[in-house]
């Protein structure tokens, strides 16, 4: 079993549409909770950080569920610049923060 | 620009070759880690350094691989005798704490 796995879609959605990712991780020790995005060639880019208590930044939300070791990404009113792959991301819970990646959901955001 | 700088951005070599490449974080970041990534898979964790003291690695850094990070400054990644199998996208990542930022990375291609 991968220690985070999502759904790799794609997830094909029309501009202004809502699309949730989920995403669920192995080790319960794990401290801190992200999600990132990433271009097609590039580099992660870190999008949020998730918090137990849930947390919003503009069109995007991020819960977590620690109980069901399960983290989501909401994204309202999709922009065509959202067309990305999301990795979900999970640290190792030890004192090295390293990070564990899940391999990516990807989004195409249509016109 | 003061986010991680990666160099070389690409890398063609013969198998057999020796490749070395090398990681600036961003200044006042005292962890730096090295992650690959091959086509869609996330990154995955290779090493990490706090300071200049190397903490971990991963059972995935055969003994062809060595990374150094002296004076606890930028970083190199040598990779010996490289491997067709040894192509891949070569990220470094660096953090003060939790949240980890990412090079634009070397994409290494084995011939």
């Amino acid at each position: 079993r991968k220690e985070v796995e999502q759904d790799p879609g794609p997830f094909n959605v029309p501009e202004g549409a809502t699309v949730a990712f989920n995403c669920t991780y192995s080790n319960s020790a794990s401290q801190s909770f992200f999600w990132y995005r990433q271009d097609c060639r590039k580099e992660p880019k870190l999008l949020m950080s998730v918090y137990s208590s849930g947390n919003e930044d503009g069109r995007f939300t991020a819960q977590l569920n620690r109980a069901s070791q399960y983290i989501s990404l909401l994204i309202r009113d999709s922009k065509l610049s959202d067309s990305a792959t999301y990795l979900c991301v999970v640290n190792m819970g030890d004192s090295s923060y390293k990070l564990i990646f899940g391999s990516g959901t990807r989004l195409l955001v249509r016109p | 620009d003061t986010g991680v700088s990666q160099d070389p951005r690409h890398k063609i070599t013969k198998r057999g070759q020796n490749v070395t490449f090398r990681c600036d974080p961003i200044s006042e970041h005292n962890r730096l880690y090295w992650y690959r990534q091959t086509l869609g898979q996330g990154p995955e964790f290779l090493t990490y350094f706090q300071n200049e003291a190397q903490l971990e690695k991963s059972r995935l850094l055969s003994d062809r691989f060595s990374a150094e990070r002296p004076k606890g400054s930028f970083s190199t990644l040598e990779i010996q005798r490289t491997e067709q199998g040894d192509s891949a996208m070569y990220l470094c990542a660096s953090s003060s704490q939790y949240e980890q930022y990412f090079g634009p990375g070397t994409r290494l291609t084995v011939t």
